[in-house]
């Protein structure tokens, strides 16, 4: 057990439709990361914030990515009117790689 | 662009082999870099950690060399279990910043 959790472990979901996923970092971390990996691939990074302040984002990240980590513990990422394309496991991490979680693994159909 | 390339893809030895994972990679600011090991459906774990002022790092069976100048590392495995099969990641940190660059992956596999 890492002590960083990830809710859903799994997702399916139609296309078009929005979906949130939630991270519980290790506590007191300040840092969080997000990830995402599809198969047979690295994980990439997405985004990481400092406390609740998002510092940097990937230019995966499209518009209709948003994380929010508001009062600087556990972390949510949403994706609006999902895509096939964005099939893929979501890993969240706490600090720069003192733990990770799970992942979440979202199919959309 | 920062790249981390993973040699091989994947590889498969009987059980009580030794065997060297390679990484390499383009940017030579490098601050540290790491070895996970990866389990079908789920996260990672950190095996070891090399700082670039190091050369290697060990933790029991498993070895790691960082030769900066070459911009390579490799990770060394030795007599390997069947329990050691998973998916290698080796994931570099650049100076001045604060995310990974993730390889693709070794796919291990050892045979009983």
């Amino acid at each position: 057990d890492t002590g960083v959790s990830q809710d859903p472990r799994h997702k399916i979901t139609k296309r078009g439709q929005n979906v949130t996923f939630r991270c519980d970092p290790i506590s007191e971390h300040n840092r969080l990361y997000w990830y995402r990996q599809t198969l047979g691939q690295g994980p990439e990074f997405l985004t990481y914030f400092q406390n609740e302040a998002q510092l940097e984002k990937s230019r995966l990240l499209s518009d209709r990515f948003s994380a929010e980590r508001p009062k600087g513990s556990f972390s949510t990422l949403e994706i609006q009117r999902t895509e096939q394309g964005d099939s893929a496991m979501y890993l969240c991490a706490s600090s720069l790689a003192e733990g990770f979680g799970s992942g979440t693994r979202l199919t959309v159909v | 662009k920062q790249e981390v390339t993973q040699i091989p893809a994947a590889l498969s030895v009987p059980e009580g082999e030794n065997l060297v994972l390679n990484c390499s990679f383009t940017d030579s600011a490098i601050y540290n870099l790491q070895w996970f090991r990866q389990d079908p459906g789920k996260g990672l774990t950190s095996l070891l950690l090399i700082q670039s002022s190091q050369r290697e790092q060990t933790s029991g069976r498993l070895n790691a060399s960082l030769d900066k100048s070459s911009g390579r590392s490799t990770l060394y495995i030795a007599a390997s279990q069947p329990g050691d099969s998973a998916t290698y990641l080796c994931a570099r940190l650049t100076s001045g910043t604060y995310k990974y660059i993730f390889g693709t992956g070794t796919r291990l596999k050892v045979l009983a």
